[in-house]
């Protein structure tokens, strides 16, 4: 089955600088990668997410690269802002079956004003 | 925009009682989901149900648990008999259809088994 494996596990950046969260998975058949962050007790929300037919996918501050070959991919955070500061969850589907999510194990990141 | 509702938002319960926890899914959606997490851990994956059945399940998702659809609108999942490692957050997410790999995620119900 699928593996996905997410660093670091916390992160702390100043207000305007970036983030990165990387994440590596498995299995060479998965084929759409989801970005959640979570608030301190409330849902993932889906942020952004790329499909494998696709290397970038922006939107506004947050960014999501994918490279198939070395089956990892990452999210940057640009201009980092205090109410950034959250988990955040890489997943990743593979096309069998009915779309489990496989998430990594979540970094936490604190942005201080 | 629509969002993926649960009830109760926490649910205590003693070891060996049965619980249930109910979501209703965005309304046009057609695959529904259940996963939990544990406190301070990553979700992890419980069960996938689409056309009033179970399309996959986890190696977590034993005997004790079922899911079912009793009506047009809620998604249940029950616990028969509670442990107390089953005490974590229960997220129910849907999605629209199989190839639109989006999963919107309910605010989850804490479950506490003393």
């Amino acid at each position: 089955g699928e593996n996905v494996e997410q660093h670091p596990s916390t992160l702390s950046v100043q207000e305007g600088d970036s983030a990165v969260i990387k994440c590596t998975y498995s299995d060479s058949a998965s084929n759409y990668f989801p970005w959640y962050k979570q608030e301190l007790g409330k849902r993932p929300q889906l942020i952004i997410d790329i499909r494998s037919n696709v290397g970038e996918k922006k939107d506004q501050r947050i960014a999501v690269t994918l490279n198939k070959t070395a089956k990892h991919f990452s999210l940057h955070i640009t201009e980092t802002q205090p109410e950034d500061s959250a988990v955040y969850f890489c997943a990743a589907i593979l096309p069998t079956g009915f779309q489990k999510l496989v998430f990594g194990t979540g970094t936490r990141l604190l942005v201080s004003p | 925009e629509p969002e993926v509702t649960q009830t109760p938002s926490h649910q205590v319960t003693q070891m060996g009682q049965e619980v249930i926890l109910r979501c209703v899914p965005i309304s046009n959606h057609l695959y529904f989901y259940w996963y939990r997490q544990i406190l301070g851990q990553k979700v992890e994956f419980l069960v996938s149900f689409y056309n009033n059945e179970i399309s996959e399940k986890s190696e977590i998702f034993d005997d004790q648990f079922s899911v079912e659809r009793p009506d047009g609108s809620n998604f249940t999942l029950k616990i028969r008999s509670t442990k107390l490692e089953d005490s974590a957050m229960y997220f129910c997410a849907s999605s629209l259809t199989s190839n639109s790999y989006e999963q919107y995620f309910g605010p989850g119900t804490r479950l506490t088994v003393t």
